[in-house]
């Protein structure tokens, strides 16, 4: 079936690094990507998301690159801050029953030390 | 009303037990989810209903049963559950399921199943 890598699962950086976070999707008809941030006991949360028609979309220190024809894409942390740490979820569209599911990624989980 | 609520937040419930989880939207939102969660794991799709009409089955076991009573409100009717069943049940919602729009995620509940 359609599946959704993600690397690496875990990623330790010091606080004021950058952090970094690829995926890759299977299927070529996938369009939207979504990225998600999950703190311990909390519901996933939007952070940022593409659609295939751009190539990079930033906001704030959080920025997506997608490369549609290797099926890639990534998430950039800039400047980061102890409340990053989270497990983040990338995920793409799958157009299956008449509309778009979302496939997962496996998660990782970010850790930003002092 | 930006938000998607779930009650309850916690269930404790016995493998004779029957409950349902309830998910409620005022988001004028189409699509509504559910979502299994395990521990360190992501988000797996169970249901999606569109226009209040069950779109996606995703091959889930029958002690789960859907409801959709309405565009605002989505249960989850539980029946006969094993250990196994024990993990974090999402909703979501979205605009219109045949749209690549947002899901927002409840706060989930946690189930667990003596």
């Amino acid at each position: 079936g359609e599946n959704v890598e993600q690397h690496p699962s875990t990623l330790s950086v010091q606080e004021g690094d950058s952090a970094v976070i690829k995926c890759t999707y299977s299927d070529s008809a996938s369009n939207y990507f979504p990225w998600y941030k999950q703190e311990l006991g909390k519901r996933p949360q939007l952070i940022i998301d593409i659609r295939s028609n751009v190539g990079e979309k930033k906001d704030q220190r959080i920025a997506v690159t997608l490369n549609k024809t290797a099926k890639h894409f990534s998430l950039h942390i800039t400047e980061t801050q102890p409340e990053d740490s989270a497990v983040y979820f990338c995920a793409a569209n799958i157009l299956t029953g008449g509309g778009n599911k979302l496939t997962f990624g496996t998660g990782t989980q970010l850790k930003v030390e002092l | 009303d930006t938000e998607v609520t779930q009650t309850p937040k916690h269930l404790v419930m016995g493998m004779t037990n029957k409950k349902s989880l309830k998910c409620e939207q005022h988001m004028g939102h189409r699509a509504m989810y559910w979502y299994k969660q395990k521990a360190k794991k992501p988000p797996e799709l169970m249901f999606v209903y569109s226009y209040e009409k069950l779109s996606i089955n995703e091959s889930v076991p029958s002690r789960f049963s859907p409801e959709c009573p309405n565009s605002s409100l989505l249960n989850l009717h539980l029946h006969a559950l094993q250990p196994e069943d024990s993990a974090l049940y999402l909703c979501a919602s979205s605009l219109d399921f045949t749209h690549t729009d947002t899901q927002y995620f409840g706060p989930g509940t946690r189930l667990t199943v003596l």
